[in-house]
């Protein structure tokens, strides 16, 4: 079975602290992505990577930053947390890179 | 512009009833959709896919019906149980390209005994 596997289920951060969400997947998968859910918006892309020590923009970059240092792990990186930063991320890997995809159980930020 | 669009916020049905949930599209290029159901503090799973070149997929008490000139497609669940409430999410791509899963916002569904 295809396992993604989120560092942290649950985390409260304060405003302006540097936080790593960390994913590790155990598929071999060239392809990884960060999501965030939040209500109403459904599932918003943030960043994803094709390729180790690649990465590419997703719908909604800003505030955040990513590394694929190797093929297993792909961190998302909040430099900065602010309030509305406070969502459900989710992070996925696939065989395809339009293809389907296996995700982590999330990890829920609340940023205070 | 959403190019995935589920505009039925919520749903709710009784047990035993059929569910249908509705996803409409706008790129003429995608080629390939996905279902997928999340429950509250979990990630979500695959359900479901059908590719262009059908137009029904079936897997058990769920059905994915598509309408390539209407650029619509549904999932059937029947019968409805109460299992099944969850927020189910559209996807799509364009299955030879190089771009990710464009996912719908979910509809909610709350199946009721």
């Amino acid at each position: 079975d295809v396992k993604v596997t989120q560092s942290s289920r649950y985390l409260v951060k304060r405003t302006g602290e540097k936080v790593f969400l960390e994913c590790v997947q155990d598929m071999d998968h060239e392809n990884m992505f960060w999501y965030r859910q939040d209500p109403g918006l459904g599932l918003r892309l943030i960043y994803f990577s094709y390729d180790v020590k690649m990465k590419e923009k997703g719908d909604i970059p800003e505030g955040y930053s990513v590394s694929r240092e190797k093929k297993e792990r792909f961190s998302l990186i909040l430099e900065s947390a602010s309030t509305n930063q406070t969502s459900m991320y989710l992070c996925a890997s696939s065989f395809r890179r339009s293809g389907e995809l296996f995700f982590g159980e999330g990890s829920r930020l609340t940023v205070l | 512009d959403q190019q995935v669009k589920q505009n039925s916020p919520s749903l709710s049905v009784q047990e035993g009833r059929i569910s249908i949930l509705n996803c409409d599209y706008t790129n003429s290029m995608f080629d390939y959709f996905l279902w997928y159901k999340k429950y509250p503090a979990e990630g979500p799973t695959f359900l479901i896919s059908i590719s262009s070149i059908k137009d029904k997929n079936e897997d058990g008490r769920f059905t994915v019906f598509l309408n390539k000139s209407a650029k619509h497609l549904s999932l059937h669940i029947v019968p409805s149980q109460p299992g099944d409430s969850a927020v189910y999410f559209c996807a799509a791509s364009a299955n030879s390209g190089n771009t990710p899963l464009v996912f719908g916002k979910g509809t909610r569904l709350s199946v009721i005994a």
